[in-house]
Formats: structure tokens, sequence, C-alpha cells
């Protein structure tokens, strides 16, 4: 199956810096979300990007589809945007069936 | 937007019995539900993609005696973990979407997740 693997795993910054996460995967796909998960364990969604660069206040996401990576950067960051950031793909199976695979996460923690 | 609730959020069992979580659409109907499993500390694996209708398709290594789903409407889709025993402790979170791929409809909207517990 598609792999996903998203690095860095762990990224611990200083409030009000910036930082980028990177999600590769290993075949092509037909969509590509950006999810942050909260303490609590509920999944906001960020951003669907299956290629191109979108931006949405702090957060923006550029996905190259033809080299097969994606990255979102999060610029000044709060207190608030710890968590873990997945990126999710998907694609469809030669049998027509959706098939979804989350990476494997980046944990962020911004320290006061 | 779109809005997925899933309840119970918290759950304690006893080893053996029977749990149902259910995952709803609020405001959209989701011909496609999606349920996933997370351990501690990990991504989320994906357990079976759910069809209204139709049987879920379960994913290699997932027991489908186990985990039972249904999806008999276009707003309601549950999981139920049969003769649970504390391996299956588990934080379980089920996504839609309004309908396939092949429609536009792209985004994935999750619910909250639900905790289970099995002592």
């Amino acid at each position: 199956g598609i792999q996903v693997e998203q690095s860095p795993p762990d990224l611990i910054l200083q409030e009000g810096a910036n930082s980028t996460l990177r999600c590769n995967f290993s075949d092509s796909v037909n969509n590509l979300q950006w999810f942050h998960q909260n303490p609590w364990g509920q999944l906001i969604n960020l951003f669907y990007i299956p290629s191109g660069t979108k931006q949405n206040g702090r957060l923006s996401a550029t996905t190259v589809a033809t080299e097969r990576y994606s990255l979102l950067y999060i610029s000044s960051s709060q207190t608030t945007d710890s968590g873990v950031y997945f990126c999710a793909v998907v694609f469809i199976s030669n049998f027509g069936n959706e098939k979804l695979t989350f990476g494997t996460g980046t944990r962020l923690t911004i320290i006061p | 937007g779109a809005v997925v609730s899933q309840h119970p959020s918290r759950v304690i069992c006893k080893s053996g019995t029977s749990v149902k979580i259910e995952c709803r659409s609020l405001d959209f109907q989701a011909t496609t539900m999606f349920w996933y499993r997370q351990f501690p500390k990990q991504s989320l694996m994906l357990m079976a993609t759910s069809n209204e209708g139709s049987k879920a398709t379960y994913e290699q290594g997932v027991e489908k005696d186990k985990f039972l789903i249904n999806h008999a409407s276009l707003t309601l889709s549950t999981l139920t973990v049969t003769s649970a025993h504390p391996e299956d402790s588990s934080f379980y979170i089920c996504s839609a979407r309004p309908g396939p791929l092949s429609s536009g409809a792209n985004v994935l909207t999750f619910g909250a997740g639900s905790r289970l517990t099995v002592l």
C-alpha cells in the first residue's frame, strides 16, 4: 500500500517561531488533507490540498503532486498550535475503492 | 460546515461485553463513512470503509466479527466492538464526506472520537 511519511516526528519551538512540516507519499494520490489533532483527540481540518498552494491566516500549505510531497507552514507560532499534525492521502484502488492513509504525524510543542 | 457527531465520547466496560459507537452526519448525507483506530502517540489506522446500504470493506488484519459495522442510513454508521477485551482499548474515530470522490465531495470531516477502556 501507499506509504506516507511525515517529518520531523517531533518539533519543539518557542512561541513566535516559524515552522515547516513535511509529508512525503509514495504514490500518486487523488486527495490530500492536513489535520491538527488537539489534546482531546479532535481532528480539525486545516487544508484540502491535492495540489498547489493555499493560505489561511498564519497557516499555508503547498502540495507538489508530481514530486509526491506536501508542506505545511506555520508562522508566528502560538501555544494553541501545539498538538499533532497529520497529513492524510486518498487514492482510488484498481477496484475503485477509496483508500485513506494517514501519515506518521508531527508532534508540535510551542513553548511560551 | 459539515458536522460529524460521535457518541459516546468515553466508555468503560468489562471484558466480554459489547460496545456500540455511533457516528452521525448532522447536516449532510454521508454515503461513505470511515472508521479508524488510534493507539496512544500513534497515527490513525483505517479499520474499515462503511458504505450506506452495503457491507463494509475491512482493511487487512481487522476482524470483521470483532468489529461489526452497520451503515443503515445516510446519516448513521455504527461500530460495535463485540466481546471486548483489554487489547481492544483504544481511541476510535469516524469520518464522513457527503459523497464519493467522483462527485467532488472531497473534504473529510471527523467525529470527536470515542475512547474505549476495557477492564
